[in-house]
């Protein structure tokens, strides 16, 4: 069954570094990769999509990759701030039917 | 326009009980989920509902757990009785999927502790 891995230990960055993140995956593609973002006490929050024939998709601050051969995704967050410390997740879409499989998330601490 | 929203926001029950969780979806959407996170665990897919119809159930546990969307509009899962191993959050999103993508807009959570 697909397996999603993303760095367990919390990534702590400088403000205004550029924070990285990374999905991998095991099996075969998905159709879409997405990015969420989860504050304490709260739902995950929809970031950016990306599909299977895409590289790359910005939004903002945000910028994710998307590498079939490598089966990794990379989710960049640009001179970063206090208020980007959160956990991001990624999740993926197999296919057409919506069902999300996920990882268990990095933690990302911005320090000023 | 509010969000989704779930209730209870927490729930102690002990072993034996049950205890339902409601989920209000955004207004208009058709698609509604509902995810687990088991404390330490990523996020599970338990299923999902198109209107009032179960699309795909096929991350629910086990038959002690109950999903029902009657009309289309918010949705309970009762789970009956309650195990230990039910403990976590309880995630419910919902989503007006087009053409080009289906953002799913989640809940709070509702946190279930099993004594």
């Amino acid at each position: 069954s697909q397996k999603i891995e993303q760095n367990s230990e919390a990534l702590n960055i400088q403000e205004g570094k550029t924070a990285t993140l990374t999905c991998n995956y095991t099996n075969y593609s998905p159709a879409y990769l997405q990015w969420y973002r989860q504050d304490p006490g709260r739902g995950p929050v929809f970031l950016l999509l990306i599909r299977e024939n895409e590289k790359e998709k910005r939004k903002e601050r945000l910028k994710v990759t998307f590498d079939t051969t490598l089966k990794q995704s990379l989710f960049h967050i640009t001179a970063s701030q206090p208020a980007d410390s959160a956990t991001y997740l990624c999740a993926l879409e197999m296919d057409s039917n919506y069902q999300l499989i996920w990882g268990a998330g990095t933690k990302l601490i911005i320090k000023p | 326009e509010a969000g989704v929203t779930q209730f209870p926001s927490h729930s102690v029950i002990e072993k034996g009980q049950t205890v339902t969780l409601r989920c209000d979806p955004i207004s208009g959407h058709d698609n509604l989920y509902w995810y687990r996170r088991v404390m330490g665990k990523e996020i599970k897919f338990l299923l999902h509902f198109v209107k009032e119809s179960k699309q795909d159930e096929s991350g629910m546990p086990n038959n002690r757990f109950l999903a029902e969307r009657t009309g289309g509009t918010y949705s309970t899962l009762k789970v009956q009785p309650a195990e230990l191993e039910d403990s976590g959050v309880y995630f419910c999103a919902s989503s007006q999927p087009n053409y080009f993508t289906d953002t799913q807009y989640f809940g709070p959570g509702t946190r279930l502790t099993v004594l």
